[in-house]
């Protein structure tokens, strides 16, 4: 395994139910990112998680909760959302503190909400 | 709200022309700056980082950097087909914990 591993490729899911995104990463960094990739919009960056602790919550409604149990792997749990939801959503991992490391993204989720 | 900013595009050259990319950002404090390319439906991918004013160039690729100017482009030589794509524009914040996006541009290399 190597690199950003995202898991499921696609989703579909109504808007009652629970499903969880998940994301590994096998680069030794400590920094895990959130991204959602809505058409026609930049990268829109939902979470950050720098050793395992939350930094960064850019305003994402509580329809949106994130899980990272530790520096390689990081969840984004859904419930309740809406169809305006569905979008790529990527994950990334970066060096914390280091400003010369890029970000690696994984293959990311293709969210579908009917 | 840092802002990365481009333009949308589309951009076109013809096979062979060399394509420049522009991008700029707000954020003074902002260290290292990237450029990634996406295909269509796949995510990001690093083709280019710079962290000094000036130009740095690999292979078919110089990334050029202006920091007086907010400033960083791109500029591809030789065209090819395979280089259609969007490519995004990322900056890094001082503090090395965020990465700020542009919208990105999308170009297309005409055979």
């Amino acid at each position: 395994e190597t690199g950003v591993t995202q898991t499921p490729r696609h989703l579909v899911m109504g808007m009652t139910n629970k499903k969880s995104l998940k994301c590994e990463q096998h680069l030794g960094h400590n920094a895990m990112y959130w991204y959602k990739q809505s058409a026609k919009k930049p990268l829109e960056l939902m979470f950050v998680y720098s050793l395992e602790e939350r930094v960064e919550n850019n305003s994402v409604p509580s329809r949106f909760s994130p899980e990272c149990p530790n520096s390689s792997h990081l969840f984004l749990h859904l419930h309740t959302l809406q169809p305006e939801d569905s979008a790529l959503y990527l994950c990334a991992s970066s060096q914390d503190r280091h400003t010369s490391t890029e970000a690696f993204f994984g293959q990311g989720t293709r969210l579908t909400v009917v | 709200q840092k802002e990365v900013e481009q333009n949308s595009g589309p951009l076109s050259v013809p096979e062979g022309a060399i394509a420049s990319l522009n991008c700029t950002y707000s954020d003074r404090g902002s260290q290292s700056f990237f450029w990634y390319r996406q295909y269509s439906g796949k995510s990001p991918e690093l083709i280019m980082s710079i962290y000094s004013n000036g130009d740095k160039e690999d292979g078919r690729f110089t990334a050029q950097l202006n920091k007086a100017s907010q400033y960083v482009s791109l500029l591809i030589r030789d065209s090819q087909p395979s280089d259609s794509a969007t490519y995004l524009c990322a900056v890094k914040n001082g503090a090395g914990n965020q990465f700020y996006f542009g919208t990105g541009t999308s170009l297309t290399v005409i055979p």
